[in-house]
């Protein structure tokens, strides 16, 4: 079955840099590409960005353009995302999110389980 | 980038009652728009996709309509576990986005 792990929660200073992982199997990684979405507490989904799983190419939102990478290692199924510069605006749920058609046009269908980030001094 | 926009915020309704979300797109987006269900602590789960198109095993009680600009989804005859956020997303233009979401509450 699908599944997406994500990994555990980090607690960053400002002015840090965060990496969060999501594990995937169950399906052919390269096939799907993985959206990364955030929800602030109290907040609603917003989209950050989304890699193509196959060949790396990357589009992400306007406002995290210069401040987040997302990357793939195809060996161990894994995707990855950092931000960098990281403020207490950036406290958040972060979330992977798999594609549901190998297509370019998929909404997502499965979910990682959230990564908890929180940044404070 | 798209803008989507949600109405109302909140919506009260009976269990057995009938409700209408509402999603509006700042730009024809075709049929590339999807619904999506969180309750509190949960990630989001897909029930609608290319606008009316359910998720695998979701009830029929759950319907999509619209085209380009203006979508909805209704939900008729409300369960208990059918209170919670609601939010539309287009896939149709990078980036992606999402509107900011509907709160259907017990009345």
């Amino acid at each position: 079955q699908v599944q997406l792990v994500q990994s555990g929660a980090e607690v960053k200073k400002p002015g840090a840099s965060v990496k969060v992982f999501c594990k995937a199997s169950g399906y052919n990684f390269a096939s799907y590409g993985i959206s990364w979405v955030r929800q602030a507490p109290g907040q609603g989904l917003e989209w950050m960005g989304w890699v193509n799983t196959y060949n790396g190419n990357t589009y992400s939102a306007e406002s995290f353009q210069d401040r987040i990478s997302m990357t793939i290692e195809t060996a161990t199924t894994t995707a990855y995302m950092e931000v960098r510069s990281l403020t207490s605006d950036d406290t958040a749920m972060y979330y992977c999110a798999r594609d549901k058609m190998a297509i370019s046009w998929s909404p997502v269908d499965y979910w990682g389980q959230g990564t908890p980030v929180t940044v404070s001094s | 980038e798209i803008i989507l926009t949600q109405s109302p915020a909140t919506l009260s309704a009976s269990p057995g009652g009938r409700v209408t979300l509402s999603c509006r797109a700042s730009q024809s987006i075709g049929d590339n728009l999807a619904w999506y269900q969180q309750r509190p602590g949960q990630p989001p789960r897909l029930l609608m996709f290319g606008v009316s198109t359910r998720a695998t095993g979701l009830p029929g009680r759950f319907s999509g309509g619209g085209s380009g600009t203006q979508f909805t989804l209704t939900i008729s005859s409300l369960q208990s576990e059918d209170f919670a956020f609601y939010y539309c997303h287009q896939y149709n233009k990078w980036p992606r986005t999402f509107g900011g979401g509907t709160k259907v509450e017990i009345e």
